[in-house]
């Protein structure tokens, strides 16, 4: 497809399990970003790639959650037994990375609730 | 370090008036600048930029100028609409690529008929 593409668009989850969130960026973005933004509110950063790399992981709210990147392409970001506080959407975003102008390309998000 | 500060809301205007969102901004050198819009519903999508001092970014009757002297890059509308209900993001994209893009906390608009 020619946008950013997140799956599932919707999870329910139980309080305790684990889930994994898939973000495939458009071809040929190297950066890749992962953000969370809660109902009404704005959006956190979470963790950045370039390339396969994370130089930032400084936005990752605790050690439950995980993010990888294979190939530089498709990321997963990965959230061990979760909690009530972790429902949210979860925002993928690529761009290319070699232009300073190059702005951020998102996707529809995955819904996670929590119960 | 970097940073982006935009005013908060909700704002309200009456359709046809003149907005102002206010975005500053704390980087080093010449950062790139944007602002993204959320429909209600929707994802966020790309709305205008401006790449370097005294830039106008320009899309859908909205504009931002990128300026350097006073560190800002506010976003004005002549005459706004119901359909511009949304909440508008500020941005800023460092230099140094390897730094990550900043998003200032979202100002939602309202828009009355």
């Amino acid at each position: 497809g020619a946008g950013v593409s997140q799956s599932p668009s919707n999870k329910v989850t139980e309080k305790g399990k684990d889930v994994e969130l898939r973000c495939d960026p458009i071809s040929g973005h190297t950066a890749l970003y992962w953000y969370r933004q809660s109902l009404g509110q704005g959006l956190e950063f979470l963790i950045y790639f370039q390339g396969n790399s994370a130089p930032d992981k400084s936005g990752l709210p605790s050690d439950r959650f995980s993010a990888e990147r294979t190939g530089g392409s498709v990321s997963t970001l990965t959230i061990q037994r979760t909690q009530q506080e972790d429902s949210a959407v979860y925002l993928c975003a690529s761009s290319l990375a070699l232009s300073e102008a190059s702005p951020l390309h998102f996707g529809n998000g995955t819904r996670l609730t929590v119960t | 370090g970097n940073s982006v500060t935009q005013m908060e809301g909700p704002v309200t205007l009456s359709e046809e008036a003149f907005l102002t969102i206010n975005c500053t901004y704390t980087a080093t050198g010449y950062p790139s600048l944007f602002w993204y819009v959320q429909y209600p519903g929707e994802g966020l999508q790309l709305l205008l930029k401006a790449t370097k001092a005294d830039d106008k970014g320009s899309n859908k009757g909205f504009e931002a100028t990128y300026r350097k002297e006073t560190t800002s890059f506010h976003l004005e509308k002549g005459s706004v609409q119901v359909s511009d209900s949304a909440v508008y993001f500020c941005a800023l994209r460092p230099m140094n690529r390897d730094d990550k893009i900043i998003f200032g906390k979202g100002t939602r608009l309202h828009i009355l008929p």
